[in-house]
C-alpha cells in the first residue's frame, strides 16, 4: 500500500517556467510533509516543509500548497532554472507515531532546458 | 562538522557474502534511519532507531540486520547478499523529525 503518491514521474520545463509536483497522502494522521531535492551521486537534502496548519509555504523560490481536506500538497517552483534540474521527493510523517519515520512518493525527475 | 557519513561508498559482492554498511553521525541525533533506492521505487525504509539500543523494521527489513551499540552510529548488515539486495543504501539521522539529514550514499552489487 502505496501511502503517497507523487506525479509525474519526469517533468521538463522551460527555463523561466514553473515546475508543479503533486503529492496525494492517504494517512490522515501524517502531519508533517517535507520536500527533498537529491542531484545525481548525492544523498537527498531538505529542501521545504509544511505542517497542516497553513496551506501555504514559501522559500525564495519554493512554495508548498497544501489542501487538507483533499489530502493534497504540491511544489511550484517558480522562475525554474537548469540548476533545479534534480530528482524531487515528497515525504510524510505522523509525530504522534514517536519514531518520525518518513514515508516518501516515488519521486519526480525534473529537467529544466534552457 | 562531516554530518552524515557512510562507509564505503561503494561495493561489489557476491552473492552469498556478507557485508556492513557504517553510518556515523556527529549532530548528537537521536533518531537515525536506513533506506534503500531502487529506480522508480523511491525511498523505502529498511530499519530504524529512536535511540541508542533500540532498533525497529520499517518496511523492507528481510534480508538485513541493524544495530545501535553507539548513539552515533547504525549499522546495517547483510548476512547473505542477494541480487535483489543491489541497490543505493542511504542512511538519516534526525533530531526531532523536522527533516532528516542524509549521508551520500552506499552503492551495492550484488552479483
Amino acid at each position: 500500500q502505496q501511502q503517497v503518491k507523487q506525479s509525474p514521474q519526469s517533468l521538463i520545463v522551460q527555463k523561466g517556467g514553473i515546475s508543479i509536483i503533486n503529492c496525494a497522502y492517504e494517512n490522515t494522521a501524517f502531519d508533517y510533509f517535507p520536500w527533498y531535492q537529491q542531484f545525481p551521486g548525492k544523498g537527498p537534502a531538505l529542501l521545504i516543509a509544511i505542517r497542516p496548519d497553513v496551506s501555504e509555504k514559501k522559500e525564495g523560490r519554493f512554495t508548498i500548497s497544501f489542501n487538507k481536506s483533499a489530502k493534497q500538497f504540491s511544489l511550484h517552483i517558480m522562475d525554474s532554472q537548469p540548476g533545479d534540474s534534480a530528482t524531487y521527493f515528497c515525504a510524510a510523517t505522523s509525530s504522534g507515531a514517536g519514531s518520525y519515520q518518513l514515508t516518501f512518493g516515488k519521486g519526480t525527475k525534473l529537467s529544466v532546458i534552457p | 562538522n562531516a554530518g552524515v557519513t557512510q562507509t564505503p561508498k561503494f561495493r561489489v559482492l557476491k552473492t552469498g557474502q556478507s557485508m556492513t554498511l557504517l553510518c556515523a553521525q556527529d549532530m548528537n541525533h537521536e533518531y537515525m534511519y536506513w533506506y534503500r533506492q531502487d529506480p522508480g521505487m523511491g525511498l523505502r525504509l529498511i530499519h530504524y532507531s529512536v535511540g541508542e539500543g533500540t532498533t525497529a523494521k520499517g518496511e523492507v527489513p528481510d534480508g538485513y540486520n541493524v544495530s545501535r551499540l553507539k548513539k552515533q552510529n547504525f549499522l546495517l548488515g547483510l548476512e547473505s547478499a542477494a541480487p535483489s539486495q543491489t541497490s543505493v543504501y542511504f542512511c538519516a539521522s534526525s533530531k526531532t523529525g523536522d527533516g532528516y539529514t542524509f549521508g551520500s550514499g552506499t552503492r551495492l552489487t550484488v552479483v
